[in-house]
């Protein structure tokens, strides 16, 4: 239990596109979701937290205009890097916390490429 | 922003040893959780912890939130080669508050 995919898992675009990445709980109703960013050999940056059917709440620093984030559904959250550069090029991994609460379970992440 | 330390950085050592990682901080959780990291893929949770003095094992893990609640530890005993991989600790910081808080992960890597 506890699934957590992600799509794409790799993605190569041109600077000045627009990518978007999905993220889906598949045994479970995620209440909040969270997307965070990862360079190499770092931590993670959670980038912001989307509730389901509200706007999501974006870390300091981070542009919201740039990076639109969606949360239709329970089990559905979208994040969208819009305008993409080089300097977007990154890991993106989602993460979803249930409806009970109990644990946070992570997607297999994104790699983006911006060419 | 917030951060949780975690020691050590890096760790070489060689099959069949055990392995002791912890994160401190100077404010109070309600929840630890640690999680293991392949490369290239995402986090993927190994125990969570929930009260304070909590002991969990799972497998050859064994982790415990700190009776203060500003730190944990995880153990691996008999460590073999697919332990390989780095470990984050990450605290749910005040009860309700929803994001997590990262440790920067300790990178492990056996000598077979």
């Amino acid at each position: 239990g506890a699934v957590v995919s992600q799509h794409p898992s790799r993605v190569i675009c041109k600077s000045g596109t627009s990518v978007k990445i999905e993220c889906r709980s598949l045994d479970f109703q995620a209440t909040t979701m969270f997307w965070y960013r990862q360079f190499p050999k770092q931590s993670l940056m959670l980038m912001a937290t989307s509730n389901e059917g509200s706007k999501a709440t974006y870390e300091q620093g981070v542009e919201k205009d740039k990076f639109l984030i969606n949360h239709a559904s329970l089990t559905l959250s979208t994040l969208t890097v819009t305008s993409a550069h080089p300097e977007d090029s990154s890991f993106y991994i989602c993460s979803a916390r249930s409806q009970l609460g109990t644990g946070y379970y992570f997607g297999p992440g994104t790699r983006l490429t911006v060419t | 922003g917030q951060q949780l330390n975690q020691s050590p950085q890096s760790m070489f050592i060689q099959e069949g040893e055990d392995v002791s990682m912890n994160c401190t901080s100077s404010s109070i959780f309600n929840t630890w959780l640690w999680y293991k990291q392949d490369p290239g893929e995402g986090p993927v949770l190994l125990i969570a912890l929930y009260k304070a003095g909590e002991l969990t094992s799972n497998g050859r893990l064994t982790a415990q939130f700190g009776i203060t609640r500003k730190d944990s530890f995880l153990n691996i005993s008999a460590s073999i080669p697919s332990d390989v991989g780095i470990y984050f600790c990450a605290g749910q910081l005040v009860q309700g508050a929803q994001k997590l808080v990262f440790g920067q992960g300790t990178r492990l890597t056996i000598n077979p």
